[in-house]
């Protein structure tokens, strides 16, 4: 049982480049989502998924898209790389949703330069 | 949308000094209060959360407390040790909604 496993762990980008972070948990959870972690800004949802084919937004949804095709994967794409997008993402899994315990992935290093 | 404030964002004690962290939230709706730690360069993991049916909480040196009336809960670190220093993040979240919306982190250093 793996948990939740994110690819790659470190990228760097050019701006304006697209990219896709790749998350997959074998945990047969219904809720994914990703978040971004600042310095100073914690963990802010980008968006996240209560099961395949269904998505929403978060709190910081913009310049990011995702969709759901089966329930072990949630990808978040990046479609034109901005320095501002400089962070560290983390995806995660739940059973419930907002009120159940949520497992995160070892995290990206995302640098856009 | 809710929104969880917490303070300090970083807290500095003495080894077997006792921390405590604050968080308040904006929904009155948020039911479940979560407490993650992050260790340097790695994944939150949860150490202790709270349902509002609850008051306090207690597992062995961490123990989490609610005041609903006030929307406030805070996590309390006792004999605090070295291997406590880490950033540690709160969250909320409820039955109604899929989103857990998380503090802004503190960073707790333990000195020996």
């Amino acid at each position: 049982n793996a948990g939740v496993t994110q690819t790659p762990k470190f990228q760097v980008l050019k701006t304006g480049q697209s990219m896709t972070l790749q998350c997959a948990q074998d945990m047969n959870h219904e809720y994914m989502s990703w978040y971004r972690q600042d310095p100073g800004m914690g963990l802010r949802l980008i968006h996240y998924s209560v099961g395949a084919g269904i998505t929403d937004q978060g709190e910081v949804p913009n310049g990011y898209n995702v969709s759901r095709s089966t329930t072990e994967d949630f990808p978040l794409r990046l479609l034109s790389a901005a320095p501002s997008q400089t962070s560290v993402y983390f995806c995660a899994s739940s059973y419930e949703g907002g009120n159940t315990e949520a497992f995160f992935g070892q995290g990206t290093r995302l640098t856009v330069v | 949308g809710e929104n969880v404030e917490q303070h300090p964002s970083t807290l500095s004690v003495q080894e077997g000094d006792s921390a405590v962290i604050k968080c308040t939230y904006s929904d009155s709706a948020s039911n479940y209060f979560p407490w993650y730690k992050q260790e340097l360069g790695k994944r939150p993991q949860l150490i202790i959360d709270i349902r509002s049916n609850v008051g306090e909480k207690k597992d062995q040196r961490i123990a989490v407390t609610l005041n609903k009336t006030a929307k406030h809960f805070s996590l309390h670190i006792t004999e605090t040790q070295p291997e406590d220093s880490a950033v540690y993040f709160c969250a909320a979240g409820m039955d109604s909604s899929y989103k857990l919306i998380f503090g802004s982190g503190t960073r707790l250093l333990v000195r020996p």
